[in-house]
């Protein structure tokens, strides 16, 4: 069972160039989440989707774009790369809205920008 | 806008002894979760408080929920070395989920 399945888990990238974190579930969950996790800073939202189709921003949003063409696949897009960006990305899922079901977390991919 | 706190930030328990990690929020909440993540883990799902001074245990984590549904506690008998990481908890009101900082736990043997 794999859950939520996060690509690359790990990847360098130079100021100003653009990439796509994949991120992928197979539990039929129909909310899904981007965070962002900073050293002792807790976890921030990006975006977040309650099904295909629907997206809507969260707390930081800026320099990130995101689609939700399908139920299962909830990519994450950065353009423009920038220092600020360097952290750590979460993907998860959840059966409800958030804050009613608990949560399903990736393994992270761990994005630095130099 | 809604803040959830966590005391203290850091943790450092000899093993066998007991400890509390702290939530505060400065709104009433809905609910409350609690996460933990293992050094070079992701947060996985513990357990969610609904009601106003409930108490759920899981072994030797006892959480609670305070009666004016703005604090919660996690209480950690006989730390383990099993019991390091970081815990989070995740306030939820008004459709959305706010995390605090987490707690991070390291063990002394």
């Amino acid at each position: 069972n794999a859950g939520v399945t996060q690509t690359p888990k790990f990847r360098i990238l130079k100021i100003g160039q653009s990439m796509t974190l994949q991120c992928t579930q197979d539990m039929n969950h129909n909310y899904m989440y981007w965070y962002r996790q900073d050293p002792g800073m807790g976890l921030k939202l990006i975006y977040y989707s309650v099904g295909a189709g629907i997206t809507d921003k969260g707390e930081v949003p800026n320099g990130y774009n995101v689609s939700r063409s399908t139920t299962e696949d909830f990519p994450l897009r950065l353009e423009l790369a920038a220092p600020s960006q360097t952290s750590v990305y979460f993907c998860a899922s959840s059966l409800g809205p958030h804050g009613g079901q608990p949560q399903h977390f990736g393994d992270g991919t761990r994005l630095s920008i130099l | 806008g809604q803040q959830v706190m966590q005391i203290p930030q850091y943790q450092h328990v000899q093993e066998g002894e007991d400890f509390t990690t702290y939530c505060n929020s400065s709104t009433t909440l809905s609910n409350i979760q609690w996460y933990k993540q293992r050094p070079g883990g992701h947060p996985v799902f513990l357990i969610q408080l609904v009601k106003s001074g409930e108490v759920k245990k899981q072994k030797r984590l006892t959480f609670q929920f305070g009666e004016a549904k703005k604090n919660s506690s996690l209480h950690i008998t006989a730390t383990q070395t099993t019991d390091v990481g970081t815990y989070f908890c995740a306030g939820y009101n008004d459709y959305k989920l706010s995390f605090g900082a987490g707690t991070t736990v390291t063990v002394r043997a």
